[in-house]
């Protein structure tokens, strides 16, 4: 099976202006996830969508940072306005209900790695 | 909440064996993750704990004491590849099964 699919893999940008970040994620996985990884740190929850709704958002700066996840397929995260401590590498992840294969059903993109400048 | 501690580097030798160890707090706990992450890339699974005791799979072990918070991540026979970071995770029931990660532990095998 194809896994979790996000587009850019890079992007450069200067401060102060928007990027958005593309996810596909696994067919028929109804939770998706982004977490932002600083570097040398573990990733940090973002949000966590079930289907297309947004579950838990705690953690999305909300004045700079949105998300949605229309029909409950793809997603996008958004930031507006970009600042330097955005940078960060940017990973979608997602789950289904029933534990099936080696990864018990959790599977990451490749991530987005965002640089600031 | 969670609160998830593990050590910020290591340093091995070739051939040699490491034990990473991982200490959490948390609710609704349904399984600990271990994932491997080389630099640039996404984190990959490694191993999953769910009950006590030791799980093997090739040269790479895991452990879990649920009653302790404890796990351990054992890699025998290191080879340079295996410098990366490795990442424990708790899982939480009561929330979707999200992950809450650990800061990772860098490994540096040496010659």
């Amino acid at each position: 099976e194809a896994g979790v699919v996000q587009s850019p893999r890079y992007k450069i940008i200067e401060k102060k202006q928007p990027v958005a970040f593309w996810c596909n994620p696994i067919s028929g996985h109804n939770t998706l996830y982004w977490y932002r990884q600083n570097l040398g740190q573990g990733p940090e929850l973002l949000i966590r969508y079930e289907n297309e709704e947004a579950v838990d958002d705690s953690q999305l700066p909300k004045d700079r940072f949105s998300a949605e996840r229309l029909k409950g397929v793809d997603s996008t995260l958004k930031i507006q306005p970009a600042e330097l401590g955005d940078s960060a590498v940017y990973l979608c992840a997602s789950s289904s209900r029933a534990r099936t294969g080696a990864n018990y059903g959790y599977t990451f993109g490749s991530g987005t790695r965002l640089t600031v400048v | 909440g969670q609160n998830i501690d593990q050590p910020t580097e290591m340093t091995a030798t070739e051939g040699a064996i490491v034990q990473i160890n991982c200490t959490y707090q948390t609710s609704g706990f349904n399984g600990l993750f271990w994932y491997q992450q080389h630099a640039g890339e996404a984190p990959t699974f490694l191993s999953y704990n769910v009950l006590d005791g030791l799980e093997e799979k090739g040269r790479f072990s895991s452990f879990l004491s649920r009653s302790k918070g404890y796990s351990y991540l054992l890699l025998k026979e290191l080879q340079m590849k295996d410098s990366a970071s490795y990442l424990c995770a708790v899982r939480d029931g009561n929330a979707g099964n999200m992950l809450t990660f650990g800061g990772g532990t860098r490994l540096m095998v040496k010659p």
